[in-house]
């Protein structure tokens, strides 16, 4: 599976979109894209996925370069329950999933 | 989305004992599970793959003989953490894939707390 690189943290202000940036510069063709967060003590939760098309749901937007070589994960307004710690993970589905350090989110009132 | 339950949420055992962890999937099945292990500030590291009705596959430098996994049932998969050492305290989580959604999101359960006194 491909290596990400994410910065270690970022800080949002409450009420304010947060973009977290991920570089994936070796992926390859059917590698998907994943987001998952984790929540202090909690299992983590599932975000988001995309192969080559931006995607949106309730949660977040994914935006994916056209080489693919980068992706950025925007919520469009953080909270103070959005502070966490942010994976960005690249395989091909249905296998085994590496996490890597992530980023780690402070949202402040 | 689709859940998976953990049982127990915690627990403290004496050095040498054992413990038995259990990952359930509660509306879904899951031919394949994974056991992670989390350390205080660190990010989660795999442990195994589980799969149903066959031997797990583990990463490497984890110990098979330590860290029994049993995979019975499409949504059951238990972890035993035999012979249990004080470093052996860690967050342990599990996560399973619906056998129908290959590319989707894997689930996570909510993570067992082990202490080893």
């Amino acid at each position: 599976d491909a290596k990400t690189t994410q910065p270690p943290s970022m800080d949002c202000a409450e009420g304010r979109a947060a973009n977290l940036p991920c570089n994936h510069s070796t992926i390859s063709g059917n590698e998907y894209v994943y987001w998952y967060r984790q929540i202090h003590s909690q299992g983590p939760q599932y975000i988001i996925h995309g192969l080559k098309n931006n995607e949106t749901n309730e949660m977040a937007s994914l935006i994916i370069t056209e080489d693919r070589k980068s992706s950025t994960l925007i919520l469009p307004h953080a909270t103070l329950r959005d502070t966490a710690v942010y994976y960005c993970i690249v395989n091909t589905g249905g296998f085994k999933t590496i996490f890597g350090a992530g980023t780690r989110l402070f949202v402040k009132a | 989305g689709a859940v998976v339950s953990q049982h127990p949420s915690w627990v403290i055992c004496k050095s040498g004992t054992s413990v038995k962890i259990e990952c359930r999937s509660l509306d879904f099945q899951a031919t394949t599970m994974f056991w992670y292990r989390q350390f205080p500030k660190q990010s989660l590291m795999l442990m195994a793959t589980s799969n149903e009705g066959s031997k797990a596959t583990y990463e490497q430098g984890v110990e098979k003989d330590k860290f029994l996994i049993n995979h019975a049932s499409l949504t059951l998969s238990t972890l035993t953490v035999t012979s249990a050492h004080p470093e052996d305290s860690s967050f342990y989580i599990c996560s399973a894939r619906d056998t129908r959604d290959t590319y989707n999101e894997q689930f996570f359960g909510p993570g067992t707390r082990l202490t080893v006194l």
